[in-house]
């Protein structure tokens, strides 16, 4: 099983340029979920699909959007680039059943904006 | 609201020794605990979760960590540490299991 994979792994963009990031696990699991980590920040949840047709905001949802596609799928769009949105993004998936769930993460897409 | 603190962004301890790293959590609902580990340029992979069951948790790699509720701490040890154990360790704290909020981490070096 390949778990959560993220395409791609490196991305440059320029300010105002567009673009979507990929996850799709393949764990059949319910819950999907989109972070990025920053130097001395940690992970923050941009926003997560709790089940296959839901979408809700996380902590930094500004700038972003998402679309659950299907079970397998999430994706990240950024429509209009900003410098501060550079990071490292990953998508994590996890199984239902409350907090006991564990997440499990993709390797991450590292995204410099100029 | 829901955080944790991790005392101390970078450890460094000898080969062979105690590895000891801080979570301190802050919750209005008893909180599910976990420490997760961050490889250069990889994920994050969990090491072990705290679920109420027991306030001693075993995980990966020799790791174990006390969920102490008067302390509202939840620290994260190893009696000797190895090589292979330098990399990012991450303490995350949730109520509902749909946000999940982490700490800052903690870059531990383990000197030969």
């Amino acid at each position: 099983n390949a778990g959560v994979t993220q395409t791609p792994k490196f991305q440059v963009l320029k300010t105002g340029q567009s673009m979507t990031l990929q996850c799709a696990q393949d764990m059949n699991h319910n819950s999907m979920y989109w972070y990025r980590q920053d130097p001395g920040m940690g992970l923050r949840l941009i926003y997560y699909s709790a089940s296959e047709g839901t979408t809700d905001k996380g902590e930094v949802p500004n700038g972003y959007n998402v679309s659950r596609l299907n079970k397998r799928e999430f994706s990240l769009r950024l429509e209009s680039a900003a410098p501060s949105q550079t990071s490292v993004y990953f998508c994590a998936s996890s199984e239902v059943g409350g907090p006991r769930k564990t997440q499990y993460f993709g390797p991450g897409t590292r995204l410099l904006v100029l | 609201a829901q955080s944790v603190t991790q005392l101390g962004s970078h450890v460094s301890v000898s080969e062979g020794a105690l590895v000891l790293l801080r979570c301190n959590y802050s919750s209005s609902v008893p909180p599910y605990l976990f420490w997760y580990v961050q490889y250069p340029n990889q994920g994050l992979q969990l090491l072990l979760k705290y679920t109420s069951a027991a306030t001693l948790v075993k995980g990966i790699n020799g790791f174990e960590a006390e969920f102490k509720k008067s302390e509202t701490s939840f620290h994260l040890t190893k009696p000797s540490a190895h090589m292979s154990d330098a990399a990012e360790y991450f303490c995350a704290v949730t109520d509902t299991g749909n946000q999940f909020y982490f700490g800052t981490g903690t870059s531990l070096t383990v000197i030969p």
